[in-house]
């Protein structure tokens, strides 16, 4: 009865390739959310989505591809991996994209190594 | 912009005394303030909220923050720790037009028996 499920936990992954994490939430909520845990813990938004349209793009290089199939549903993808793409990446639901009073609910993070 | 500071890194106590962790806030109108609580190998939970109604705000297990507009701060505290309190802890504000939330560097709470 996991709320917001993620896939793989951990991705280990060479230089110059393309992988994606998966993300599915099953709260019915209408807004999912990708956020960057850099390696000194810092957390940061890089994508929003509402009713499956794009809200926020937090200046994220465009080897990041979101993909959301349906609401419930919010895919990354990422081509040509560089070694600073290795973080956790964390997904994320509310019920509207009022960020100020919707409660967010996170993934337990997928864990990104670039070699 | 807005920011959040959270004052200590690393925050040890003992098994039943209090905690504190704090968390000063920088924002030029009146935020939303949460409190994430990051158990090892698990997503964040909220713990709790300010969104302008009362400024003492309660939360999960056992955890309150007070809003002080006037020290720009949003301390978490706890009158008495658990060993299963052991986690990071992020301070949270909204940016100005509610879009997103802006997250502290993190406290890792260690609790000692």
């Amino acid at each position: 009865d996991t709320a917001v499920s993620q896939t793989p936990k951990y991705l280990v992954t060479q230089m110059g390739n393309d992988k994606s994490i998966k993300c599915e939430q099953n709260l019915g909520h209408d807004t999912m959310y990708w956020y960057k845990q850099d390696s000194k813990k810092f957390l940061k938004i890089m994508f929003s989505y509402n009713n499956k349209e794009l809200i926020i793009n937090e200046t994220v290089p465009n080897r990041f591809s979101p993909k959301s199939p349906d609401k419930a549903h919010l895919n990354l993808h990422i081509n040509s991996l560089e070694l600073g793409d290795s973080a956790v990446y964390f997904c994320a639901s509310s019920r509207a994209h009022r960020v100020s009073t919707d409660t967010q609910y996170f993934g337990p993070g997928t864990r990104l190594t670039v070699l | 912009a807005q920011s959040v500071t959270q004052l200590d890194s690393h925050v040890s106590v003992s098994e039943g005394t209090p905690v504190l962790l704090r968390c000063n806030y920088s924002s030029s109108y009146s935020p939303s303030l949460f409190w994430y609580v990051q158990h090892p190998n698990k997503g964040l939970q909220l713990l709790l909220k300010y969104t302008s109604a009362a400024t003492l705000v309660k939360g999960i297990n056992g955890f309150e923050a007070e809003f002080k507009k006037s020290e720009t701060s949003f301390h978490l505290t706890k009158p008495s720790a658990h060993m299963s309190d052991a986690a990071e802890y992020f301070c949270v504000v909204s940016d100005r037009y509610g879009n997103k939330l802006v997250f502290g560097a993190g406290t890792i709470l260690r609790v000692k028996s």
